[in-house]
Formats: C-alpha cells, sequence, structure tokens
C-alpha cells in the first residue's frame, strides 16, 4: 500500500520567506510526526499529533514554526520568515498507534522528506 | 542532558566484510532502542530493542542491548554494496521522547 508521502520534495526559499510543507500519513494513522534534521546530524523531534489534536509541540524551535493537522490526516508544517538555519530535511512519520506511550515511535513509518534550503 | 552517541560517524569496507556499529545512551527512563537505515531520505526500520541480552536477526543482520553498559550494536554480516546507507539509533524515554544519533555513514566499496 501506498507509504507516507511528503510534498514537495524539494523546496529553495529566500530567507524571509514563509514556506508550507506537506505531509500525506499512511491512511488511517492516528499519530503523526514531524522531524527536523541537519545536515550530518539525526533527525530532532519537533510535534506530535493524535488524528488532529496537538499533543506535543515541544521540540518546535521558534514560533515561528507552527503545525496542522486539522481533520486528522493530512499535516502541514509552515515556518515563518526562514532563516538560514531553518535549512534542514524535514521528516514526517506516521503510526496506527495512538499515544506516544503506547508505543507510537516504535511503529512509525517515515516519508521521503521535504529538503529546505533557505538562501 | 539525555543524549544518544553513535560510533564510528563513517566506516568504508570491502564487500564481504563484516561491521559492527555502536550505540550508547545517556537517558533518565529508558523504554526502547531503535534502529534504523536510512538510504536517501527516509528511515526504514530494522529493530527494536527493550530488553538486554536477547539478539535480534534479521537476514544478515543483527542487534544486542546491553542495559548494564548503556548501549547497543547492530552488525551486518557479508556486507554488500546495497548496505551502504547511514544507520541511525534512537532511543525512546519512558516520558514520551526520542532522542536519535547523529548516524553511522556505512559506504561498501565493490
Amino acid at each position: 500500500g501506498a507509504g507516507v508521502s511528503q510534498s514537495p520534495r524539494y523546496k529553495v526559499a529566500k530567507r524571509g520567506q514563509d514556506v508550507a510543507l506537506r505531509c500525506d500519513p499512511i491512511s488511517g494513522h492516528v499519530s503523526l510526526f514531524w522531524y527536523q534534521q541537519a545536515l550530518g546530524q539525526g533527525p530532532e523531534f519537533l510535534t506530535y499529533f493524535q488524528n488532529e489534536a496537538q499533543l506535543d509541540k515541544s521540540g518546535l524551535p521558534s514560533d515561528r514554526f507552527f503545525a496542522e493537522r486539522p481533520e486528522g490526516s493530512v499535516s502541514t508544517l509552515k515556518i515563518q520568515r526562514t532563516q538560514q538555519e531553518d535549512s534542514a530535511v524535514y521528516l514526517c512519520a506516521s503510526s496506527n498507534l495512538s499515544g506516544t506511550s503506547g508505543g507510537a515511535f516504535e511503529t512509525q513509518y517515515f516519508g521521503p522528506g521535504t529538503r529546505l534550503l533557505v538562501l | 542532558e539525555d543524549k544518544v552517541v553513535q560510533s564510528p560517524l563513517s566506516l568504508v569496507v570491502h564487500e564481504g566484510d563484516t561491521v559492527t556499529l555502536n550505540c550508547s545512551y545517556e537517558v533518565t527512563n529508558f523504554r526502547s532502542l531503535l534502529w534504523y537505515k536510512q538510504e536517501k531520505k527516509a528511515p526504514t526500520f530494522l529493530f527494536m530493542l527493550t530488553s538486554s541480552g536477547i539478539e535480534k536477526k534479521s537476514g544478515r543482520l543483527s542487534s544486542i542491548l546491553d542495559k548494564k553498559e548503556l548501549s547497543s550494536i547492530l552488525n551486518i554480516t557479508a556486507t554488500q554494496t546495497g548496505d551502504s546507507a547511514i544507520y541511525l539509533c534512537a532511543v525512546v524515554e519512558r516520558d514520551d521522547k526520542i532522542i536519535f544519533g547523529k548516524g553511522t555513514r556505512l559506504h561498501i566499496l565493490p
């Protein structure tokens, strides 16, 4: 079946522009995660949704980062007034288990990511 | 500060060699340790380890957790060029946090 998909795959933005990154999770998956992976680093947790509820946004690096999942399926990560340090691959993952304490981290499937370059 | 450290950061070997990748961790409340293979961009799941001393195997790959030493190893025997990738280790904590290491970049020469 279809896996997690993300779009666009590549995005070049000028510093100060706003960007929106889309994630389509596996159909029926209740949990959705966003990660930021800088060059040469491992993924860093940004935020977690259970259905449409954003239950953890502790990893968002600043108030320029905003994520939503209004209907409990597709999610959008928005970055306002992009800075060069925002350049990274943004990974989305989904799980059919609900709750980070219920094993959702351990059963997540990752998408191919969006590579964002801010000039 | 909680952390996950992988070593080596990069490794180049010849096809057919055996490699051992290391992951050590310092976390407050360990729940599980995960290994992923990352080719291009999407990490794909390899193993989940929760109990010390029990080896998990999948084909030429195997992994084991040592809770006393706060570490895990990932072994790949008879390596093939298709094993070239970044191998990520992540630790999940009981307070619902996940921490990834920086990964080991493995390159297999034909």
